[in-house]
């Protein structure tokens, strides 16, 4: 069974740091590009970021680039984001997804983990 | 950047009906669109790729249609459910863009 499970969200003050890591499993992780998506508290869904199988090619959305790095390691089936520079704005529940390799949509989705950026 | 509009924003429905949801991109996006739904506290589930292929166990009742800027998601005979808000997705690579989402509610 394909399992996706985010960690490490909390409360953050504006200006901080703080890293997610998605832990994969029931399928080979290495061979899947993964990506983060986050909500914002009652609103859409938004793309943030991917990174390829191998982790040689990571893409950003706009509103984060510069700030966010995505990062995996297939040794240990993680997904990772580092999250710098955090706003106000970057509050939201974030979800790792899994890539299909079929129709290269978001077929797996983790439960979420809520980023609260506040003072 | 391409830009996604979905309409309408909410929409009432009643079991059994058949519901039509519309999204529209800024620029022609060939058949790159994908729908999902989403209910209150759950992550996204995917139903629809390439805007028409119905992803695997899904029910039949959902169909996706449109190609270029158009694009409609179909629910024949809604069920209690399907009451959940629904986004379609454009993707071009690595890149996607969500639109901002129908919320089908129980008239």
């Amino acid at each position: 069974e394909v399992q996706l499970v985010e960690s490490g969200g909390g409360l953050v003050q504006p200006g901080g740091s703080l890293r997610l890591p998605c832990e994969a499993s029931g399928f080979t992780f290495s061979s899947y590009a993964m990506s983060w998506v986050r909500q914002a508290p009652g609103k859409g869904l938004e793309w943030v970021s991917t990174i390829s199988a191998s982790g040689g090619s990571t893409f950003y959305a706009n509103s984060v680039k510069g700030r966010f790095t995505i990062s995996r390691d297939n040794s240990r089936n993680t997904l990772y984001v580092q999250m710098n520079s955090l706003r106000a704005e970057d509050t939201a529940v974030y979800y790792c997804a899994r890539k299909s390799q079929s129709s290269s949509n978001f077929d797996y989705w983790g439960q979420g983990t809520l980023v609260t950026v506040s003072s | 950047d391409i830009q996604m509009t979905q309409s309408p924003s909410t929409l009432s429905a009643s079991v059994g009906d058949r519901v039509t949801i519309t999204c529209r991109a800024s620029q022609s996006i060939s058949n790159s669109l994908a729908w999902y739904q989403q209910k209150p506290g759950k992550a996204p589930k995917l139903l629809i790729y390439k805007a028409s292929s119905l992803e695997s166990g899904v029910p039949s009742r959902f169909s996706g249609s449109g190609s270029g800027t158009e694009f409609t998601l179909t629910i024949n005979s809604l069920q209690p459910d399907d009451f959940a808000t629904y986004y379609c997705q454009l993707y071009n690579d690595y890149y996607r863009t969500f639109g901002q989402g129908t919320r089908v509610e129980i008239k």
